[in-house]
């Protein structure tokens, strides 16, 4: 049972440069997220996912895109790379959308766009 | 808004008490968490309290909720080397349409000095 595993762990972009971030996750939740860290603002939520085929947007969705084809993964889709989206980047799970059902973090994607 | 706000450092010698405080501004928050970060890590989930108490501890963990002044606090007895990360209160409105959906806080980095 890994629990939530994001790949990579690193990267660099250059601006304009597209890529896809990977979530998987092995324990059958229902909900997944995408949130970034940046210094002194906490974590914001980006998109989120309470089910396959079901995806919405956080409060930073712009610049990103994520699909949810299988209950297990949960990739996030940069199109065009901007310095803004210089971050580090977490995935998240729950086995429901409820307040009892803590989210599980991956250990993150730190990115630089240069 | 759902802005939540914490001291940004803290600072304390092994084995005396810590107190994270946080303070949030939506009155109509249903769950507040405290999640903890390791260097390199993702979030951990320490302990979370429902809006309708004052109170709840767990082992060396005490989270004291004042609804009043929408103040959370986080103290830590006894505290230990190990318990150095960034700690971040989180608060969620609840199940709205569906979505485990966390505002946080943008982390106070706890260091323990022997």
């Amino acid at each position: 049972n890994a629990g939530v595993t994001q790949t990579p762990k690193f990267q660099v972009l250059k601006t304009g440069q597209s890529m896809t971030l990977q979530c998987a996750q092995d324990m059958n939740h229902e909900y997944m997220s995408w949130y970034r860290q940046d210094p002194g603002m906490g974590l914001r939520l980006i998109h989120y996912s309470v089910g396959a085929g079901i995806t919405d947007q956080g409060e930073v969705p712009n610049g990103y895109n994520v699909s949810r084809s299988t209950t297990e993964d949960f990739p996030l889709r940069l199109l065009s790379a901007a310095p803004s989206q210089t971050s580090v980047y977490f995935c998240a799970s729950s086995y429901e959308s409820s307040y009892n059902s803590p989210l599980h973090f991956g250990n993150g994607t730190r990115l630089t766009v240069t | 808004g759902e802005d939540v706000e914490q001291s940004l450092f803290l600072s304390v010698r092994e084995g005396d008490s810590s107190v994270i405080n946080c303070t949030y501004t939506d009155s109509s928050s249903t769950y507040l968490y405290w999640y903890k970060q390791e260097p390199g890590a993702g979030l951990q989930l320490l302990t979370y309290i429902f809006s309708n108490m004052d109170m709840k501890q767990d082992q060396r963990l005490t989270v004291l909720l004042n609804k009043k002044d929408k103040h959370l606090s986080l103290r830590i007895a006894d505290t230990q080397t190990g318990d150095s990360a960034i700690y971040f209160c989180a608060e969620t409105l609840g199940i709205t349409g569906g979505g485990n959906k966390l505002t946080f806080g943008t982390g106070t980095q706890l260091k323990v000095e022997l």
